[in-house]
Order: C-alpha cells, then sequence, then structure tokens
C-alpha cells in the first residue's frame, strides 16, 4: 500500500503567526491531493484540495504541491485558536480508487 | 443538498458478533468509500466502490466486506468480531471515483467491542 507521511507534532503556534504543515507521499503517480481537518470527535472535513504544481490560495489557507519532490504542503495564515485540530494529508492514488491518509498532525493556536 | 448519512451513531457489541453498518452518499455521488480510524493507526482505508462494484480494497482481513447498492447506499460488515475491531467507522462519498475527485465525510459509526 502506497504511503503519506506527516509528522505528528504537536505543532504550536501562537495566535496571528503562520502555520506550515508538511505531507511528502510515494506514489509518484498521484494526481489528486487534499488536506483535511477533524476536530477532537469529529469526522474529518475538506479543507483545500490541490491537482497542479504550485500554489492554491483559499482565504486563509494556502495548499502548496511539488510532485517532483512528491511533497505537499498546508500554510494557515493569522492563525486563530479555532484552528486548533488535527490536519489530515490525502492523496488519491494513480489509479484514482484509493484516498490514503497520513495519520495526521495536530496543530494547537494558542490565545 | 444533505450530506453523508451513517447509520448507527454508536454500537456496542460482543466478540464473536457480526455487524452492518450502512452509508447514504450525497445525493449524485456514485462512489462511496470506507475507512477505519483507531488512535493508533489512523484512518486505514478499508474498500472504495463505485456502480456497485468493488474497485480497490485496503489491508484488511476477509472478515471486513462491503457492498454499494444500485441506489448508491453502501454497507460493510465486520463478521466474528474482535476487540481490536473498536474504532470510529468513516464513510466518505465521491462524485465519480476517478480524477480529482474530492472526498466529503459522514459523521461515521462508534463500535465498541466487548
Amino acid at each position: 500500500q502506497k504511503e503519506v507521511e506527516q509528522n505528528s507534532g504537536p505543532l504550536s503556534v501562537p495566535e496571528g503567526a503562520i502555520a506550515s504543515l508538511n505531507c511528502t507521499y510515494s506514489d509518484r503517480g498521484s494526481q489528486s491531493f487534499f488536506w483535511y481537518r477533524q476536530y477532537s470527535g469529529k469526522s474529518p472535513e475538506l479543507i483545500m484540495s490541490i491537482y497542479s504544481n504550485g500554489d492554491k490560495e483559499d482565504g486563509r489557507f494556502t495548499a502548496q504541491l511539488n510532485k517532483a519532490s512528491q511533497y505537499v504542503s498546508l500554510l494557515i495564515r493569522d492563525s486563530q485558536p479555532s484552528d486548533s485540530a488535527t490536519y489530515l494529508c490525502a492523496v488519491r492514488n494513480q489509479a484514482g480508487t484509493a484516498l490514503i491518509f497520513g495519520k495526521g498532525t495536530t496543530l494547537s493556536v494558542s490565545s | 443538498k444533505a450530506g453523508v448519512t451513517q447509520t448507527p451513531r454508536y454500537l456496542i457489541k460482543t466478540r464473536g458478533q457480526q455487524v452492518t453498518l450502512s452509508c447514504s452518499p450525497i445525493s449524485g455521488h456514485r462512489s462511496v468509500s470506507w475507512y477505519q480510524q483507531t488512535p493508533g493507526q489512523g484512518l486505514q482505508f478499508l474498500f472504495e466502490y463505485f456502480s456497485e462494484t468493488q474497485r480497490n480494497k485496503g489491508n484488511f482481513p476477509g472478515r471486513f466486506s462491503g457492498r454499494q447498492f444500485s441506489n448508491s447506499r453502501s454497507e460493510m460488515n465486520v463478521s466474528t468480531l474482535e476487540l481490536g475491531d473498536s474504532a470510529l467507522y468513516l464513510c466518505a462519498s465521491s462524485l465519480r471515483d476517478r480524477g480529482g475527485t474530492e472526498a466529503f465525510f459522514g459523521q461515521g459509526t462508534r463500535l465498541t467491542v466487548v
């Protein structure tokens, strides 16, 4: 099974700072990449998708993709305490028949 | 537009029993996938269905099975339950199974095996 790796954290940042979350994947043929946010006791919520190399911005969130390096990242600008959650990186396999998740990075934003 | 609906939300079963979980996808979505989430292992892929066909299966024993109906609703079954099967089982639906397809999760079924 192809793998997706994330630092488990916790990643602690002060309110207003930029949080940087990273992810690497092993399936070189993957074409679709996603970031989910999961609050404790809740199900994962899709926050970003990215398919092409480069940056994609949506509000305070920016996803970055580098297929050559097999690397995906998520930047959260102006971090808020409400951003405290586990962030899951997900990669769809080359065949498109499975979405593989990393184990997640726990983010803590202190006020 | 209604989201992904999973039933039941909570289940308590005894070792050796079997259990069936249900998932109704977002209207119009034809792909359903299932995941097991535990604190130690994270989100692990179980299987993915599209148009009633299993397209992929994760590394789980044969006790775990599933199916998809013509209306895209899906069920998964776990037979001969073990204590280690205690987990949050999540279902996600997608508009189609290939390419840049975003998956949306239901609230999950919390299974406890005693």
